[in-house]
């Protein structure tokens, strides 16, 4: 079966530090991967989709990029964090069928 | 742009009670639908997955139905319990481009004993 793996699950960063969320996926290969964020009260919003290795297409322009430099590896950065930058980061798989979610990294920007 | 609205955005009900929460898509040109589950600082728990051909799925004491014409999808819970308190997300996945999902803002269940 699917599995997602992600860390941290939390994360408390100054303002203008580096950023870097790892996820990783199990059980399955060439996977469609996804960086979500959910910010207080509202809905998730798409950053980032990855198609294959070193395909990133954005979804939205932000402070944040993203990279996969394995299959079945996805990494969330930033060079500088923003007070904005604050919220939970999911990261999903799925191609057209169902989509499969992690547990999620609780960042909080001071 | 395809835009998902769920209704009520917040519900509490005694255990036991049958209820249903309600979805809505303003372009009926989905791939599918999908029904998930969050609790309070946790990831998302997939429930239903209804194809854009089906009329709904069940799974327990969940049915989820869909009529993609009215942009229209509902989660019946049955028997309503305690552990079922959570936050309901639904989301619709655009037929074409890269099968993103596009969430609404969920329900907040409560039951309580």
């Amino acid at each position: 079966s699917q599995t997602i793996h992600q860390w941290p699950a939390t994360l408390v960063q100054p303002v203008g530090s580096p950023l870097s969320l790892e996820c990783t996926v199990e059980g399955t290969s060439n996977p469609n991967l996804y960086w979500y964020r959910q910010a207080a009260g509202r809905g998730l919003q798409l950053l980032f989709y990855s198609v294959g290795i070193g395909q990133i297409s954005s979804e939205v322009p932000q402070n944040l990029s993203a990279s996969r430099p394995q299959d079945r590896q996805f990494i969330l950065s930033s060079k500088k964090l923003l007070l904005s930058d604050s919220g939970f980061y999911l990261c999903a798989l799925g191609g057209n069928t169902e989509a499969f979610f992690g547990q999620g990294t609780r960042l909080t920007v001071v | 742009k395809q835009e998902v609205t769920q209704i009520p955005a917040a519900l509490s009900v005694p255990e036991g009670e049958n209820l249903v929460l309600n979805c809505s898509f303003t372009d009926s040109a989905i791939y599918n639908l999908q029904w998930f589950r969050q609790d309070p600082g946790k990831g998302l728990t997939s429930l239903l997955l209804i194809q854009s051909s089906q009329r709904e799925q069940t799974s327990g004491r969940l049915n989820a139905s869909l009529d993609k014409s009215s942009g229209r999808s509902t989660l019946y819970i049955a028997a309503s319990q305690p552990g079922d308190s959570a936050t309901y997300l639904c989301a619709v996945r655009p037929s074409g481009g890269y099968n993103k999902l596009i969430f609404g803002a969920g329900t907040r269940l409560a039951v309580h004993p």
